[in-house]
């Protein structure tokens, strides 16, 4: 079982519709991370979230962090093509010296 | 300037072979990393290292060895290439081993495809 679940796994869409991702865990994080991969590239830190309830927006992208600290979601508003990828959600494990990535979600915005 | 580097960007080998993947990186970090990507996608961290100490992901095979002449390099040793060691291997380095304290940056990947 993974630590870290993402849904939806795919998500094909048109460009202008807004679409949410979601990273879950039964465990409490530190602190979690999104990263954008590009097909061919290795994946791109997008935001660090720390606080439990912490919102951090960055252009067109909305990241939140669970009061709790178990989960996390992305909200991508008026999606382009641009943001086609794979997004993948990572925390610390239980050690606290390894990150631990989620299964991703492969995102296709249309245009 | 590349940050983080990794050679070659495809391998293509017979099982039973050996082989290695080079890493270096430029950022002046003290901690790199290695990770395989399966065909799912799916991105598993294999190796956490600096200057101090090596930790071993406990599901990697032991015919994976990473090798650091210095810190600015992590080479990855494949003993024995099976058919289950085709993937997309990543190098990436942080500033220090905290898991998730800190930005990884990654390489572009080596894709091995053992036939």
């Amino acid at each position: 079982t993974q630590l870290l679940e993402q849904s939806p796994q795919f998500l094909s869409i048109q460009e202008g519709e807004n679409l949410t991702v979601y990273c879950n865990s039964s465990s409490v994080f530190s602190s979690l991370q999104w990263y954008r991969q590009e097909p061919g590239e290795g994946p791109v830190l997008l935001v660090t979230v720390v606080t439990g309830g912490e919102v951090k927006k960055l252009k067109r992208l909305t990241f939140q962090f669970g009061d709790a600290r178990k989960d996390s979601s992305l909200h991508i508003t008026a999606a382009q093509p641009g943001d086609t990828g794979l997004y993948l959600c990572a925390a610390d494990n239980n050690a606290g010296n390894m990150l631990t990535f989620g299964g991703g979600t492969r995102l296709m915005v249309k245009p | 300037d590349t940050a983080v580097s990794q050679t070659p960007k495809y391998l293509v080998t017979q099982m039973g072979n050996d082989k290695s993947i080079k890493c270096e990186q430029n950022l002046g970090h003290d901690t790199m990393y290695w990770y395989k990507q399966d065909s799912k996608k799916f991105l598993k961290i294999m190796f956490s290292y600096n200057n101090k100490e090596l930790i071993i992901n406990e599901t990697v095979p032991n015919r994976f060895s990473p090798k650091s002449p210095d810190k600015a390099h992590l080479n990855l040793h494949i003993n024995s290439l099976e058919l289950g060691d085709s993937a997309v291997y990543f190098c990436a380095s942080s500033r220090d081993l905290s898991g998730g304290a800190y930005e990884q940056f990654f390489g572009p990947g080596t894709r091995l495809t053992v036939l």
